[in-house]
């Protein structure tokens, strides 16, 4: 079966750091891209970063371009968001996604729970 | 960033009705398109990807269709568990937006 599980979200001022964590199981993680998406209270949804399955591109939404950072290490099945420089337009539930098959880029099959990250003085 | 335009942002619908909701792309996306259905405090889930394909484990009464810049999912009888949150998402380019959201809701 199929898991992800985010970790990691909370409380934080603005202007302070939080570091994501997505551990998969039940597929072949190393072999996937993934996606975060977040999705502000009572909004929709939005992208916001994905990596390739090993590593070595990312992408990132503008709005967090230059503050967040992507990165996994597949010998731990684990996705990780460093985000910095936080603001309170970033207070949402943020998802771990993959997609629905290796060569398949974008279609998102399978999401995490997701952590809800506050940013509020 | 290719923009995605959803119609309505709510309807009101009885169980049984046959609903539709578009989604519109500001360019061609060809068939890289798909529809989330998000229940409340729930993850959204993959209903239809690459525009008209079904995804596993989801009920023939949903439907897309559509090419280019104009998309539409159907759902031809709804039933009580339908009453969600339906999401279409562009996969043409990155990001993958997404459209705004359409509320169906019980009449």
């Amino acid at each position: 079966e199929v898991q992800l599980v985010e970790s990691g979200g909370g409380l934080v001022q603005p202007g302070g750091s939080l570091r994501l964590s997505c551990s998969a199981s039940g597929f072949t993680f190393r072999n996937y891209a993934i996606h975060w998406v977040r999705q502000a209270p009572g909004k929709g949804l939005e992208f916001v970063s994905c990596i390739s399955s090993n590593g070595g591109s990312t992408f990132y939404a503008d709005y967090v371009k230059g503050r967040f950072t992507i990165s996994r290490d597949n010998s731990k099945n684990t996705l990780y968001l460093h985000m910095s420089s936080l603001r309170i337009e970033d207070t949402a539930m943020y998802y771990c996604v993959k997609d629905l098959e290796p060569a398949v880029f974008g279609v998102l099959d399978y999401w995490g729970q997701g952590t809800l990250v506050t940013v509020s003085s | 960033d290719i923009q995605m335009t959803q119609s309505p942002s709510s309807l009101s619908a009885s169980v049984g009705d046959r609903v539709t909701i578009t989604c519109r792309a500001s360019q061609s996306i060809r068939s890289y398109l798909n529809w989330y259905q998000q229940k409340p405090g729930k993850a959204p889930k993959l209903l239809i990807y690459t525009a008209s394909s079904l995804q596993s484990g989801v009920p023939p009464r949903f439907s897309g269709s559509g090419s280019g810049t104009d998309f539409t999912l159907t759902i031809s009888s709804l039933q009580p568990e339908d009453f969600a949150t339906y999401y279409c998402q562009q996969c043409h380019s990155t990001p993958g937006t997404f459209g705004q959201g359409t509320k169906v809701e019980m009449k």
